[in-house]
């Protein structure tokens, strides 16, 4: 059965601070791997997408994720984080039929 | 380009009451999504459009929520009667269906139902 773990509730960065979202995944075969972000009263938007190839994939807003088979992981990074990053942070799986299995979500809280 | 709009923002019923949630897709988006997001968790499909044909209904409770997309376009969600378990945001999602593999969604802003 597909699933996705993202072990931190909540995260607290600096302004101008890195930082990484955790996101395992189980899938039986190839996955499929995005990353969404849903600001308050907002609905999802796309940051990034893992289909094949490169194993770090760029995104919207300057974030970065890196697929690690090995470890079955698809962290989110950002080196400079900005106020604005402030937001809950979906790690989601998909399947053929795109069928979309998302994560429990990262509430993400930036301090001055 | 417009995005996904659903109606209506926000929705106070009393449990055993009906309801329904409206949501107009981007123009040309063959699919549509509705997903169930409660609090604390992330979103769960309940139903999956392609154009008005329904592609995955699995996890769609039912005996008391019904779906349909008129025409291939608009879509309503309705759940009669509610019980306070159906506390959640519903958010309607739409795809271009160009493939069956991983497409972007694009998300309305959702409908927060709370059920008293």
């Amino acid at each position: 059965a597909q699933s996705v773990t993202q072990p931190d509730i909540h995260i607290t960065v600096s302004e101008g601070a890195s930082l990484e979202l955790r996101c395992n995944y189980s899938y039986g075969a190839t996955p499929y791997l995005f990353w969404y972000v849903q600001s308050p009263g907002q609905g999802l938007q796309l940051l990034l997408k893992y289909f094949s190839g490169d194993t770090l994939v760029q995104g919207i807003k300057g974030f970065e994720a890196e697929f690690k088979r090995s470890q079955s992981s698809f962290n989110l990074r950002k080196p400079s984080v900005h106020w604005s990053d402030a937001a809950e942070y979906f790690c989601a799986v998909g399947k053929q039929g795109n069928q979309f299995y998302f994560g429990t979500g990262t509430s993400l809280t930036v301090i001055p | 380009e417009a995005g996904v709009a659903q109606s209506p923002r926000y929705k106070i019923i009393e449990k055993r009451q009906s309801v329904a949630f409206w949501c107009n897709p981007i123009s040309g988006h063959a699919t549509l999504y509705w997903y169930q997001q409660i609090l604390g968790q992330g979103p769960k499909l309940l139903i999956q459009f392609q154009n008005n044909g329904v592609v995955d209904d699995s996890q769609l409770p039912k005996d008391r929520f019904s779906a349909e997309r008129l025409k291939g376009v608009d879509s309503t969600l309705k759940i009669q009667p509610a019980k306070l378990e159906d506390s959640a945001v519903y958010l309607c999602a739409t795809g271009e269906g160009r493939s069956r593999w991983g497409e972007k969604l694009f998300f309305g802003s959702g409908t927060q139902l709370s059920v008293l």
